[in-house]
């Protein structure tokens, strides 16, 4: 499946430094959603842009900034991590709009996702 | 806090068993989608119900949304090898402001 692309597919970084990961849709979509998956926890929504705006942030630290320069990438930059943020970080689009007051979302096309592991 | 709960964690069965995963929601849930996750995988969609007590098949797939639309159940017939993974159920809480997934089960099929 080429539908959603991310890179890179592994990653490891210091507390400090500052990393980027991608995300790329072929599907025409115009939603694109940044998830985060560890071990402890269920899958926990970070951020969604609805035709390039953000719609939702749910209550992530600022150490994580999201950049959505148009409808088929996203990106999401890191700096000064925590061991604990250490997951695989997952992109997926849908066809929007999607999330807010009164609105559904529709299926969602996972990418392979990012591993995540920050020393 | 609102939050999506689903039993059991794990399940383990003999190839050819039944399988029934449960979902419920602490609130109303607009509509609800299952995903399935292979081992070393990404989550992978299976189905979205809409309406109250809905019921859809694939296969030896069966999915079911609650009456209240706050549960939901899947139920596999006769399970295969193939049908390893996590599968999770997720939907729109709170009219649509919040999208959350369900911590998942877990399923092993011995041959």
């Amino acid at each position: 499946e080429t539908g959603v692309t991310q890179t890179p597919r592994h990653l490891v970084m210091g507390m400090t430094n500052k990393k980027s990961l991608k995300c790329e849709q072929h599907l025409g979509h115009n939603a694109m959603y940044w998830y985060k998956q560890s071990a402890k926890k269920p899958l926990e929504l970070m951020f969604v842009y609805n035709f390039k705006e953000q719609t939702e942030n749910n209550s992530v630290p600022s150490r994580f900034s999201p950049e959505c320069p148009n409808s088929s990438h996203l990106f999401l930059h890191l700096h000064t991590l925590q061991p604990e943020d250490s997951a695989l970080y997952l992109c997926a689009s849908s066809q929007g709009p999607s999330g807010g007051s009164g609105s559904s979302y529709n299926e969602q096309f996972f990418g392979p996702g990012t591993r995540l592991t920050v020393l | 806090g609102q939050q999506v709960m689903q039993i059991p964690q794990y399940q383990h069965v003999q190839e050819g068993e039944d399988f029934t995963t449960y979902c419920n929601s602490s609130t109303t849930l607009s509509n609800i989608q299952w995903y399935k996750q292979r081992p070393g995988g990404h989550p992978v969609f299976l189905i979205q119900l809409v309406k109250s007590g809905e019921v859809k098949k694939q296969k030896r797939l069966t999915f079911q949304f609650g009456e209240a639309k706050k549960n939901s159940s899947l139920h596999i017939t006769a399970t295969q090898t193939t049908d390893v993974g996590t599968y999770f159920c997720a939907g729109p809480q709170n009219y649509g402001q919040n999208f959350v997934f369900g911590p998942g089960t877990r399923l092993s099929v011995l041959p």
